[in-house]
This record gives structure tokens, C-alpha cells and sequence, in this order.
């Protein structure tokens, strides 16, 4: 049982390349979302996915797309990187679903990639 | 203005002291609360949920005051294990959107 994984852990790019970051969990989830790490900032959330086939914006969705490819695997794409998108990104899920709040929804997190771009 | 507010410390500490960090939120909506820890340079990982009523596993202690909108984390007998970031971490009605703090920074020290 992995939890949540994601690929790559390390990247470097120049400004206007595109690459997309995996995520994928083995608990069965049915939310899953995407974090940015800044310094001094905390987490700040990207997109989410409350489940198989919808996706929603969070607080800073700019410059990014999602994918919720089926219920195990979300990924994320920088079409064209910026140096402002040099963070560290956290992939998380959680088992909440759609119609019930969860009060202690506990969100699982995956190791993080580094994003560096130049 | 932030939705959650922490004081980021660096809280230094020596083994066995008792240390309190508190966390505002600005929703009054919000309605579920947690305390998260990340090690350097690693994920997020929950340390507990925070009930309306308080609670308590082992040496930690989570707090709500719903009427102030803060939350709090006392640590007792601090262990230098203990040494991490703090996450006070909020979920509104949208029980998708969480919002994290920056963190509080704690050092114990031998």
C-alpha cells in the first residue's frame, strides 16, 4: 500500500516548457487536489477533484490544468512554465465524496515534486 | 487578507517544555479544524482533527474557540522529535476547500 505517489520528485525547466506532474493513490479515494508550496506562504490550493470525472478551481488555478484520468491517477500540466511557478508541488487525497461533509476528512499526502524553472 | 494566520516562529524550545501555538481563521463559516506537521523538506502529514468540545492525544492538545475564531495546539513534555512546522489547517462549508497556514516553526532543543 503506497499511498500517494508522485512523479517526478526533482525538475528543472526553461520558461515556456510544458510538463505534466503525476499523481496516483491506491486507497480508493474519491477527492483529490493539488497543492503549491511557496516560502512564507503555506499551501495554496491549485485544482481539486471531488471525484471521477469533475474537476474545480481552487485558489490559484492560473497558468495551470488538471486531469482526473480515472479514480486512482490526477494529474497536473504547466503548459508554459514560468519562473513564478518554481515551487514545490504537493499532490493530496482524501475519501470525501460529493453530497456528504466530512468533518474529519483526513488528506493523505504525496512526497512532492521540487519545480525549478529558469 | 489571509483565511488562516499563524505565528511563524521559530519557536526554540528546551526537551521538556510545554509550548501553545494558536491559529486564527477570518471565516466564521468554517467548520472543520486540524493541526497538520511537516518535517523539513518532506509532506504534510495530520496530527489531529480539532472538535468544537477539545481533545486530546497524549502529550497534545488541540483547542476551538469558535466565538474568537482561533484554534490551538499545546505540547507538552516537548520532545526533540517534536521539531517540525505546525499547520493549522481550515475546511469551509465546501468541504473541498481547505486552507493552510504558513506555519509555525518549532525547535526543541537538548
Amino acid at each position: 500500500n503506497a499511498g500517494v505517489t508522485q512523479t517526478p520528485k526533482f525538475q528543472v525547466l526553461k520558461t515556456g516548457q510544458s510538463m505534466t506532474l503525476q499523481c496516483a493513490q491506491d486507497m480508493n479515494h474519491n477527492s483529490m487536489y493539488w497543492y503549491r508550496q511557496d516560502p512564507g506562504m503555506g499551501l495554496r490550493l491549485i485544482y481539486y477533484s471531488a471525484s471521477e470525472g469533475t474537476t474545480d478551481k481552487g485558489e490559484v488555478p492560473n497558468g495551470y490544468n488538471v486531469s482526473r484520468l480515472n479514480k486512482r491517477e490526477f494529474s497536473l500540466r504547466l503548459e508554459s512554465a514560468a519562473p513564478s511557478q518554481t515551487s514545490v508541488y504537493f499532490c493530496a487525497s482524501s475519501e470525501a465524496y460529493d453530497g456528504l461533509a466530512v468533518s474529519t476528512d483526513t488528506q493523505y499526502f504525496g512526497p512532492g515534486t521540487r519545480l525549478t524553472v529558469l | 487578507r489571509k483565511e488562516v494566520e499563524q505565528d511563524p516562529g521559530p519557536f526554540n524550545v528546551p526537551e521538556g517544555a510545554t509550548v501553545a501555538f494558536n491559529c486564527t481563521y477570518s471565516n466564521s463559516a468554517s467548520q472543520s479544524f486540524f493541526w497538520y506537521r511537516q518535517d523539513c523538506r518532506k509532506e504534510p502529514k495530520l496530527l489531529m482533527s480539532v472538535y468544537s468540545s477539545g481533545n486530546e492525544d497524549g502529550r497534545f492538545t488541540a483547542q476551538l474557540n469558535r466565538a474568537s475564531q482561533y484554534i490551538s495546539l499545546l505540547i507538552r513534555d516537548s520532545k526533540l522529535s517534536d521539531s517540525a512546522t505546525y499547520l493549522c489547517v481550515v475546511n469551509l462549508h465546501n468541504f473541498n476547500k481547505f486552507y493552510f497556514g504558513s506555519g509555525t516553526k518549532l525547535n526543541v532543543k537538548p
